[in-house]
């Protein structure tokens, strides 16, 4: 079965600190890859995907993510964090015809 | 706004009572999901419908009950919960085998089980 982990429970930065988050998967196979943000008492929201293509993907709100496939990552990345960037994040990998699978969550605090 | 929209946002029970959750989405999705979260948990999938059929029911007891009648609708019927059943339950629709493979998450039910 597939299986996404992450590496980090929870983070916690000052104000422009870098921030790197850590997600392997379990799958040898084609894979859609995806970090999703939630901010306290909000929805899961998209902030980036890997599909095909440049393995260095940029997202929403400075935040980008490089897919590795030979080792089975794709950590997420933010040069200079913001208070505002306080929220629980999700890395997700998709197989065609297989369901999403959601990695347990890295919380990050930042600290103005 | 994420164009899935879940009602109610909170939700009250009774161990003996019967409610339903809705979520609607209008994207011209066809695939829609239900999650569980729990606190300290990672996400639960629990139930999947592709094009109005159900694809997966991820071992969910049977005192959860969903429902598809279309594709842009989307219920989870609820009756004789535990007190461990509150969480916040979130749903999701994609377009499976499109460009857009991700999917898109509603604000969630807060729902409180006692």
């Amino acid at each position: 079965a597939q299986s996404v982990s992450q590496h980090n429970h929870h983070v916690i930065l000052s104000e422009a600190a870098s921030l790197e988050l850590g997600c392997n998967y379990s799958y040898g196979g084609t894979v859609n890859l995806f970090w999703y943000v939630q901010y306290p008492g909000q929805h899961l929201q998209l902030l980036l995907k890997y599909f095909s293509g440049d393995p260095l993907v940029k997202g929403i709100k400075g935040f980008e993510a490089e897919f590795i496939k030979s080792k089975f990552s794709f950590n997420l990345r933010k040069p200079s964090v913001q208070w505002s960037d306080t929220a629980e994040y999700f890395c997700a990998v998709k197989t065609y015809g297989q369901n999403f699978v959601f990695g347990p969550g890295t919380r990050l605090s930042v600290l103005p | 706004e994420t164009g899935v929209t879940q009602t109610p946002r909170h939700l009250v029970m009774g161990m003996t009572n019967k409610k339903s959750l809705k979520c609607e989405q209008h994207l011209g999705h066809n695939a829609m999901y239900w999650y569980k979260q729990s606190a300290k948990k990672p996400l639960e999938l629990m139930f999947v419908y592709n094009f109005k059929e159900q694809t997966e029911n991820n071992s969910v007891p049977s005192r959860f009950s969903p429902e598809c009648p279309n594709s842009s609708h989307l219920f989870l019927h609820l009756h004789t919960l535990q007190p461990e059943d509150s969480a916040l339950y979130l749903c999701a629709s994609s377009a499976p085998g499109t460009g857009e493979p991700e999917a898109f998450f509603g604000q969630g039910t807060r729902l409180t089980v006692v």
